[in-house]
């Protein structure tokens, strides 16, 4: 099973700032990968599929990078409704899995 | 308007059963695979299984593998979740989502709003 391991797990940051978040894979998903969003009582969104393609609707601040192990998710001003918990998964290989996700909250 | 509609979760007791339903429509629901995703109380995201949109190919995850089988009706464009042999750890909200096939061509992402499945005496 492909372990993805995301960091920080807490990230404490203002609106207006960037924010940097890493997802790391126990090995390489190549670029079969994605990132979501979720809110409070709320479904999953997905923001960047393959590993870089922002899907339809998402803004422009949000953007992603990486392939093979290594991937990050940037969102470079963030947002009042960027405040959420952010969760990478893998397509490359089953079972399919996501990341422990990291919550990005209002410093 | 795209919508996956759960039902089906509720209160059941250890190794008993429940059966989801998730009713889809809006999109060529044939032409998609489906998964089922979990999520545990306060906890992250887990892949329980998938079908695919033609053959009914299915994969699970190794935590129900066993005990939950995955099927369709593309005639009725509804996918179904038997969970048998019920443990606390299956209590969560289940989510019908549209997350593909590995390696596969990327897919619209939707999902539904979910339903609560609580394993509990």
């Amino acid at each position: 099973e492909i372990v993805l391991t995301q960091s920080p797990a807490i990230l404490s940051l203002s609106p207006g700032e960037r924010a940097t978040l890493s997802c790391r894979a126990s090995q390489s998903v190549h670029n079969y990968f994605a990132w979501y969003q979720q809110k409070p009582g709320q479904a999953p969104r997905l923001l960047i599929y393959d590993a870089s393609i922002r899907a339809a609707g998402i803004p422009a601040r949000f953007s992603g990078s990486g392939s093979g192990t290594d991937f990050t998710l940037t969102i470079s001003s963030l947002e009042p409704e960027d405040f959420a918990v952010y969760y990478c998964q893998q397509r490359g290989y089953w079972p399919l899995t996501f990341g422990g996700g990291t919550k990005v909250e209002i410093k | 308007e795209v919508q996956l509609l759960e039902s089906g979760g509720d209160l059941v007791q250890p190794g008993g059963s429940l059966r989801l339903s998730c009713a889809a429509s809006g999109f060529n629901f044939r032409g998609y695979a489906m998964s089922w995703v979990r999520q545990a109380p306060g906890k992250g995201l887990e892949w329980v299984s998938v079908i695919s949109g033609s053959d009914g190919s299915t994969v699970y995850a190794d935590s129900v593998k066993g005990r939950f089988t995955i099927s369709r009706d593309n005639s009725k464009n509804t996918l179904f979740l038997q969970m048998n042999s019920l443990r606390a750890d299956d209590t969560a909200v289940y989510y019908c989502a549209t997350l593909g096939w590995i390696r596969g061509p990327p897919t619209k992402d939707y999902w539904g709003q979910g339903t609560l499945v609580t394993v509990s005496a």
